[in-house]
């Protein structure tokens, strides 16, 4: 099974900072064949279901705010978030979609200072 | 409007076994390979199934930790999905949520599943 290590667990930022959370696979989510990656990243708000912000990396979901950025490509991914906003408080979620099972991170979760 | 729609929940004794539903719309569901994913209380996600469509001959994956005790199985002509648990413990207490496609577009709004005696 491919292992999703995310960090950090938790951080705490004022409004108009700039977060990044990682994300490490134990296995490379490239493949070959078409050089895509195949890492999503998830928003869950509290009480709510989670969201798709990123697929494939780096392509944002429509609707999802440009502030919002995936990045990386391997085994090491990033998410970006520019000048967080009070609405962004969640949890955040990669996840694996290269190889079955699929498999998530273990969160980060995101905290409004 | 996509919508997903997951209900069969409650409360189940441990060893128990409950099918749960998700009616979809707003889509050609036939297109889509569709996924349960579950979260225990305040725990992180897990994903637990998924079923490809016709044109991959309904091939079903299943996490590990759950192979042998859940069945996933979709009516395409009811837009469906569904996802049978058996010999249900504790540690399968979580709401179950409904996604669509591999990478998890759309989420229904979850099912609660306790297991207690």
């Amino acid at each position: 099974d491919i292992v999703m290590t995310q960090s950090p667990s938790s951080l705490a930022v004022s409004a108009g900072e700039t977060v990044t959370i990682n994300c490490k696979s134990s296995q490379s989510l490239l493949s070959s064949g078409n050089q895509k990656n195949y890492l999503a990243w998830y928003q869950q708000k509290p009480g709510q279901s989670p969201k798709l912000l990123i697929y494939l990396a780096s392509t944002r979901e429509s609707g999802v705010p440009d502030r919002f950025i995936g990045s990386g490509s391997g085994t090491d991914f990033t998410l970006t978030i520019s000048s967080v906003q009070a609405e962004d408080l969640a949890d955040y979620y990669c996840q694996q979609h290269y190889s079955y099972p699929l498999t998530f991170g273990s969160g980060t979760k995101l905290e409004i200072k | 409007e996509v919508q997903i729609l997951e209900t069969g929940g409650g409360l189940v004794k441990p060893g128990g076994s409950l099918r749960l539903s998700c009616a979809t719309s707003g889509f050609n569901f036939n297109d889509y390979f569709m996924n349960w994913v579950r979260q225990a209380p305040g725990k992180g996600l897990e994903w637990v199934a998924q079923i490809r469509n016709k044109n991959y001959n309904y091939a079903t994956y299943y996490a590990e930790s759950l192979e042998g005790r859940v069945t996933i199985s979709r009516d395409d002509s009811k837009s469906s999905v569904y996802l049978q648990v058996s010999s249900l413990r504790a540690e399968d207490t979580a709401i179950y949520y409904c996604t669509r496609s591999r990478r998890g577009d759309y989420w229904g709004q979850g099912v609660m599943v306790t297991v207690s005696s």
